[in-house]
């Protein structure tokens, strides 16, 4: 199985700050990556799939990169309703595996 | 609009069996994949199987022949059976929508499960 390795596990940030979180494959996925959004009782969200496509609907504050084995997800400008955690999908070959997710919480 | 929900028990004996139901509005199960997933208190997201839009399905072999996962089209139901439960299966069990190379674009609330002895 592929694992997905995802940093930081928590991350603290202020309004107004640019996020990074970061997934790793430990093969290559090519750009068959997604990143979601959940928060607490709530249903993930998608935010951006294959690597770097924004999900209809998702503010374009949020953006995606990477290929292959290093995937990174960015947000440009941190809001508060952007607290939640964030984790990564791998759907380039079954099973599909996911990061262990990462907390942002707000400073 | 694209929904799915699960519903299912919040408590399960040892050693008994799991059944959970996702209800989905908003697209065909004749179109789409839908797929489970579950979360344990703590711990990472855990793909466990697929219901295909053509019928078949595939299973995570972490689960062996425990699992079983089936659909009744008529009523836009996928059904998530697993058998022989341990204090380790207490997890958020999802269901969420596959679209090809598009991975999991939609997913329910998910339902809370605990294995209790």
């Amino acid at each position: 199985d592929i694992q997905m390795t995802q940093s930081p596990s928590f991350l603290s940030a202020s309004v107004g700050d640019r996020v990074t979180i970061n997934c790793k494959a430990s093969q290559n996925i090519n750009r068959y990556l997604n990143w979601y959004q959940q928060k607490l009782g709530e249903a993930p969200k998608l935010l951006i799939y294959n690597a770097n496509s924004l999900q209809t609907g998702i503010p374009s504050r949020f953006s995606g990169s990477g290929s292959g084995t290093d995937f990174t997800l960015t947000i440009s400008s941190l809001q508060p309703e952007d607290v939640a955690t964030y984790f990564c999908l791998q759907h380039n070959s079954w099973p599909y595996t996911f990061g262990a997710g990462t907390k942002l919480e707000l400073k | 609009q694209v929904q799915l929900k699960e519903t299912g028990p919040d408590l399960v004996q040892l050693t008994q069996t799991l059944s959970i139901t996702c209800t989905v509005s908003g697209f065909s199960l004749t179109t789409y994949n839908v797929h489970w997933v579950r979360q344990p208190p703590g711990k990472g997201l855990e793909w466990m199987g697929a219901m295909w839009n053509g019928g078949g399905t595939d299973y995570n072999s972490a689960f062996k022949s425990r699992l079983s996962i089936s659909r009744d089209t008529s009523k836009s139901q996928v059904f998530l059976k697993m058998n022989s439960l341990q204090t380790d299966d207490t997890a958020k069990y999802f269901c969420a929508r596959h679209a090809v190379r598009r991975g999991f674009d939609y997913w329910g609330q998910g339902v809370m499960v605990t294995v209790s002895s």
